[in-house]
């Protein structure tokens, strides 16, 4: 299968700052990223899909302002996480689109903000 | 609005024996079923997946049967291995033309295979 890396995989931050998680397909060009977020023992979310060229589409609940997605390339999409709270503090997780047969997941990345 | 449920959050099996992992769905729009396997602090890794065209598919220890009229699915795995032991989500969407629509999980099912 297809392979996605995030970075980074880990963080740890004070509450107020900003943090940005970058998705890289590593071995084919992805038009299509999504970003999830799991809370513990909780279902994997769709927060938004992240179209290459174009402004992201935005699940209902969460707010554009505060995550920020740019998909400036076939192969990177970037989200950020605006002015972080405690409660922001999740495992995020992309994935690029994989034909008709899945998606391909990134390993995650934990934030922590204090 | 749980649009795919697995209402077991935990399912315990001795190694070498059958593991069944249930999930239901609500929508009927859902034409495409996938099972993730997860361990902790990893992303999914596609498992299986079925299309509702068909009710079984079947690729080496692990099968998947549809039953579209009750919506559920399963997920057997035999015989089990300590090595299967993860986190087992359950995944709908439509198909749209060449790729899939937005992924629906349920909250995922702990397998536990003791040897």
């Amino acid at each position: 299968g297809a392979v996605v890396s995030q970075h980074p995989s880990w963080v740890i931050c004070k509450s107020g700052t900003s943090v940005k998680i970058e998705c890289r397909s590593l071995d084919f060009q992805a038009t299509t990223m999504f970003w999830y977020r799991q809370f513990p023992k909780q279902s994997l979310m769709l927060m938004a899909t992240s179209n290459e060229g174009s402004k992201a589409t935005y699940e209902q609940g969460v707010e554009k302002d505060k995550f920020l997605i740019n998909h400036a390339s076939l192969t990177l999409s970037t989200l950020t996480v605006t002015s972080a709270h405690p409660e922001d503090s999740s495992f995020y997780i992309c994935s690029s689109e994989g034909g008709k047969e899945t998606q391909y997941f990134g390993p995650g990345t934990r934030l922590l903000v204090l | 609005d749980q649009q795919v449920k697995q209402n077991s959050p935990s399912l315990s099996v001795q190694e070498g024996r059958i593991s069944i992992l249930n999930c239901d769905y609500t929508n009927s729009m859902f034409d495409y079923f996938l099972w993730y396997k997860k361990y902790p602090a990893e992303g999914p890794t596609f498992l299986i997946s079925i299309s509702s065209i068909k009710d079984k598919n079947e690729d080496g220890r692990f099968t998947v049967f549809l039953n579209k009229s009750a919506k559920h699915l399963s997920l057997h795995i035999v015989p089990s291995q300590p090595g299967d032991s993860a986190v087992y989500f359950c995944a709908a969407s439509e198909i749209r033309g060449s790729t899939l629509g937005r992924l629906y999980f349920g909250r995922g099912t702990q397998l536990t295979v003791w040897p």
